[in-house]
């Protein structure tokens, strides 16, 4: 099976802006879970969804958002963006609420 | 409120040493837990779990781990360090139920094999 595809790997984006990241999870996957890795935060959670709907959100601002569709892939989005948000962001995927995640490799974002 | 704490941000070992890379939790009922791996510019890779049953587990390269409720720790370890073996490793806990897919990392420690 192929793994947790995320896209773009890469972005950079300048503050004020806003930007949409891509998720597709492992298939027969039906959780999609998020999180943000900082060096100085660390690994923090951001959001689940399951089934077209958010089960759990993290400790982060309202900019931040996400969906999940009806196959699965997931979206998250952040507006109007800080310098503080330059982060790796991970996406996660596992059969079910609860159960092993597996992640993909994370897209990086930069914000001048 | 679940926490996890990480003993060491950096540990470093000879090539054929053990590894031991500590992790405590705080839960008000047992958790489940996890050990992930990180290789630079790549994502999390799932080394174990341990969710009921058996408390020694093993995982994936030669790595276990024990869960002692009686000191809340889920410590990692693995007899002879392989060169591989560099990378950042990541103790991670979840609820049990409801709250399941929120996983809680802990700060990760560092691993360096010295040849």
């Amino acid at each position: 099976k192929a793994g947790v595809t995320q896209t773009p790997r890469y972005l950079i984006k300048t503050r004020g802006q806003q930007v949409t990241l891509s998720c597709s999870p492992i298939s027969g996957h039906r959780s999609v879970s998020w999180y943000q890795q900082t060096p100085g935060q660390g690994l923090q959670f951001l959001f689940e969804y399951f089934s077209e709907t958010q089960r759990n959100k993290g400790n982060f601002p309202g900019r931040f958002s996400g969906r999940q569709f009806s196959n699965s892939r997931s979206e998250m989005n952040v507006s109007t963006l800080e310098l503080g948000d330059s982060a790796l962001y991970l996406c996660a995927s596992s059969p079910g609420p609860g159960q092993e995640q597996y992640f993909g490799p994370g897209t990086r974002l930069t914000v001048t | 409120a679940q926490s996890v704490t990480q003993l060491g941000s950096h540990v470093s070992v000879s090539e054929g040493a053990l590894v031991l890379l500590r992790c405590n939790y705080s839960s008000s009922v047992p958790p489940y837990l996890f050990w992930y791996v990180q290789y630079p510019n790549q994502g999390l890779q799932l080394l174990l779990k341990y969710t009921t049953g058996a408390t020694l587990v093993k995982g994936i390269n030669g790595f276990e781990a024990e869960f002692k409720k009686s000191e809340t720790s889920f410590h990692l370890t693995k007899p002879s360090a392989h060169m591989s073996d560099a990378a950042e490793y990541f103790c991670a806990v979840s609820a049990r139920g409801n709250q399941g897919g929120k996983l809680i990392f802990g700060q990760g420690t560092e691993l360096s094999v010295k040849p």
